[in-house]
């Protein structure tokens, strides 16, 4: 079974432009989950969709949007990029079982974006 | 609100040292998981074990165990006979009901040395 998986590995910008980072979940994953790991600060939650709805995001401000498609990838977008975006972001899926609260989420291997 | 600390920012063993990576958690909710990730240098991180909060049986797998008790708040992690391929950042996390805040702890970096 395939994992996650993310699109592109590395990605290099400059300040103001944007960037669209790309996540393909685990088949039959209906919910994306995406992280942003800058150096020395942890895992920070971005953004959780799940069956093509954003149900929850963390505490970032509105240039950090995404959307899922209708075959649950996901796509993360980030405008006007900053020197501080610099990050690893990580997209992470899990399955949707009806009458079950919560599952583990399974991590894809990141897009290390890097903002000069 | 949900917290995870991981009070250790970094430990250094020597290889078949038995290490033990601790985990505090805070919530107010009577259902939630606990979660321990690993990410090895190469970055992406690994599951290695889910606990919920009725079930507080200690557990084993292979050189991995895990001491969960509610009335301390915690869920640490041991790694008996560390070896080098146990280098990596642990993460802890904490989720309460559905997913939809899934809260990582800072993570402890793991230097097993030979």
């Amino acid at each position: 079974e395939a994992g996650v998986t993310q699109s592109p590995t590395h990605l290099i910008k400059t300040r103001g432009q944007q960037a669209t980072l790309r996540c393909s979940p685990i088949s039959g994953h209906t919910s994306v989950y995406w992280y942003q790991q800058a150096l020395g600060l942890g895992l920070q939650f971005l953004l959780w969709y799940d069956e093509g709805e954003e149900r929850n995001r963390g505490n970032f401000p509105p240039r950090f949007s995404g959307r899922q498609f209708p075959n649950y990838s996901s796509e993360l977008n980030v405008n006007a990029l900053e020197l501080e975006d610099s990050a690893l972001y990580l997209c992470a899926s899990s399955p949707r079982l009806a009458g079950v609260s919560y599952n583990e989420q399974f991590f894809g291997p990141g897009t290390r974006l890097t903002v000069l | 609100a949900q917290k995870v600390t991981q009070a250790q920012t970094e430990i250094s063993v020597v290889e078949k040292e038995d290490v033990t990576l601790d985990c505090v958690y805070e919530t107010r909710d009577t259902t939630y998981y606990l979660f321990w990730y690993k990410q090895p240098p190469s970055g992406e991180l690994v599951f290695l074990i889910r606990r919920n909060s009725f079930d507080e049986q200690n557990e084993i797998s292979g050189r991995y165990s895990w001491n969960f008790q509610k009335s301390t708040s915690s869920f640490n992690f041991t790694i008996t006979a560390s070896q080098v391929v146990d280098s990596a950042v642990y993460f802890c996390a904490l989720s309460e009901d559905y997913g939809q805040n899934f809260v990582f702890g800072p993570g402890t970096r793991l230097s097993v040395l030979p």
